[in-house]
């Protein structure tokens, strides 16, 4: 059984660099897209982009300027840099497998709290 | 503002039928599955139906999906007080390049 889990700071100061790393266990990354997904507080949940193992890569163009997904295949875990963060980029964030239009996200990590503050 | 329209809550008591609904467009839910996820916070998000109306494995049968045009339905049927939750549909738009949207979510209360 697949698990995913992210890990990386709680805490980013305002216009840095936001980096998240999730791990995987139980699937290969060659076999699969591999996304983030994030939840504001109090707000719904919002796609950020997804990967592919040949790192194919395909982003909200709401964030697109400040994202990048990577992937490293030797360790089974893909990562998310988020640049010039502000408030608003305070969230819940979420890997999940799949992002492809005709599987969704059928596997989630547990979701790392960022908050982004001075 | 979310692209997908949902209620913000529903409720219903136990062993009673819900349906909580999502109002799309002809970008997304018009040309695209319709996923539904079930959300308890501090957890990871469950797939509950995936392609507009299959169960995900697992999945009891009380749950079911359907899409007609640009909306789309989750009914949970012999409510559960386990099944208080956060519910969330998505698709993708092909709108802007092409991207998932989600709706805003239905809190569900089992009273």
């Amino acid at each position: 059984q697949v698990q995913l889990q992210e890990s990386g700071p709680g805490l980013a100061k305002p216009s840095e660099t936001l980096s998240l790393t999730c791990i995987v266990s139980g699937d290969s990354l060659s076999r699969n897209y591999w996304s983030w997904i994030r939840q504001p507080p109090g707000k719904g949940l919002e796609w950020i982009g997804f990967i592919f193992f040949s790192g194919n890569t395909n982003y909200n163009p709401s964030l697109k300027s400040r994202v990048t997904i990577s992937i490293d295949t030797s360790k089974n875990q893909f990562s998310l840099k988020m640049s010039s963060v502000t408030a608003a980029d305070t969230a819940v964030y979420y890997c999940a497998r799949g992002g492809t239009r005709g599987r969704g996200f059928d596997s989630w990590g547990q979701g790392t709290v960022v908050t982004v503050s001075s | 503002q979310s692209v997908l329209t949902q209620p913000p809550s529903a409720s219903e008591t136990p062993g009673q039928r819900v349906t909580i609904s999502c109002s799309g467009s002809s970008s997304n839910i018009g040309t695209n599955y319709v996923y539904w996820y079930q959300h308890l916070p501090g957890t990871a998000p469950k797939l509950l139906i995936h392609r507009n109306n299959q169960r995900s494995s697992g999945v009891p049968d009380r749950f079911s999906g359907s899409k007609s045009d640009t909306s789309a339905s989750l009914v949970i049927t012999g409510l559960r007080s386990e099944d208080e939750a956060d519910y969330y549909c998505a698709t993708w738009d092909d709108s802007l390049s092409g991207r998932w949207v989600f709706g805003g979510g239905t809190k569900l209360t089992v009273l």
